[in-house]
C-alpha cells in the first residue's frame, strides 16, 4: 500500500532557530501534500496544501513566512518552521495523495517539535 | 463548506463489549467519508472509507461504518472491542475540494 515517510519523528530546538521537517511518498507520486498541526487533545488543523512545482496554499491565519513549505518533487515536501518559538511546539503531520486517489490521503507518522 | 461533528469526545467501554463512535457531517455537495485511527504520538492510519457503492464499509480489523445520507451520518461500529483498540478516532469528510475536514476526535478507551 501507499506509504508516507516523515522525518524526524522528534526534534528539540532552541528558540530562534529553524527546523525542517521532511515528508516523502515512498511508493507513489504525491501530486498533492497537506501539512497539519495537532494540538494536545485537539483535532488536526490544516495549515497548507502544496502541489508539486507550485506555491503552497495556506489556510487563513497560518503565517506563510513562518511556515515555509516546499514541494519540489513528486515525492518530497518539506515544512520549515523559521525562527521557532515555544508556542510553535506541536505535533506536525503530513499527508499525501495522488491524482488517481489510490493513495487516498496517506499520513506520515508525525513530528513532535519542542522549542525550548 | 463541509463540517464534521463527533458527538462524543470520550467513550470508555469494557473489553469484548460493542462500541459505536458517532459522526455526523454537513455538506452541500456529495462527499467522501473516512475514519482514521491515531495511536499516541503517531500519525493517522486509515481505518475505512466510503467513496461510492455499498453504504456499509468494513475494515480488516472488525470495524464497520454505514453511510446514511438522509441522516448525514457515518457512525463507526465494532461488535466486540479489544484492549488494543484503545486510540483516538477521527472522522473526516471530503467534498468539493481535495481538502479533508476532520472532526475533533473521539478517544476510545477499552478497559479490561
Amino acid at each position: 500500500g501507499a506509504v508516507v515517510s516523515q522525518h524526524p519523528s522528534r526534534v528539540i530546538c532552541k528558540s530562534g532557530t529553524s527546523v525542517k521537517i521532511e515528508c516523502r511518498s515512498l511508493d507513489f507520486q504525491a501530486t498533492t501534500m497537506f501539512w497539519y498541526r495537532q494540538f494536545p487533545k485537539k483535532s488536526l488543523m490544516l495549515m497548507a496544501t502544496s502541489n508539486e512545482g507550485s506555491k503552497a496554499t495556506y489556510e487563513q491565519g497560518v503565517e506563510k513566512d513562518k511556515f515555509l513549505i516546499n514541494h519540489a518533487s513528486l515525492t518530497l515536501s518539506t515544512l520549515t518552521v523559521t525562527s521557532a518559538h515555544p508556542e510553535d511546539s506541536s505535533f506536525y503531520i503530513c499527508s499525501a495523495t495522488d491524482k488517481q486517489g489510490r493513495a487516498s490521503y496517506t499520513f506520515g507518522s508525525g513530528t513532535r517539535l519542542t522549542v525550548v | 463548506a463541509q463540517s464534521v461533528t463527533q458527538l462524543d469526545s470520550q467513550v470508555p467501554v469494557f473489553e469484548e463489549a460493542p462500541v459505536e463512535l458517532r459522526c455526523n457531517y454537513s455538506s452541500s455537495v456529495s462527499v467522501y467519508l473516512f475514519w482514521y485511527v491515531q495511536y499516541p504520538n503517531q500519525g493517522l492510519q486509515l481505518l475505512l472509507k466510503y467513496l461510492s457503492g455499498s453504504t456499509l464499509v468494513e475494515s480488516i480489523n472488525g470495524f464497520e461504518a454505514e453511510f446514511n445520507k438522509s441522516q448525514t451520518s457515518f457512525h463507526l461500529r465494532k461488535p466486540s472491542v479489544h484492549i488494543s483498540d484503545t486510540a483516538e478516532y477521527f472522522c473526516a469528510v471530503q467534498g468539493g475540494s481535495e481538502k479533508l475536514v476532520f472532526g475533533k476526535g473521539t478517544k476510545l478507551t477499552v478497559n479490561p
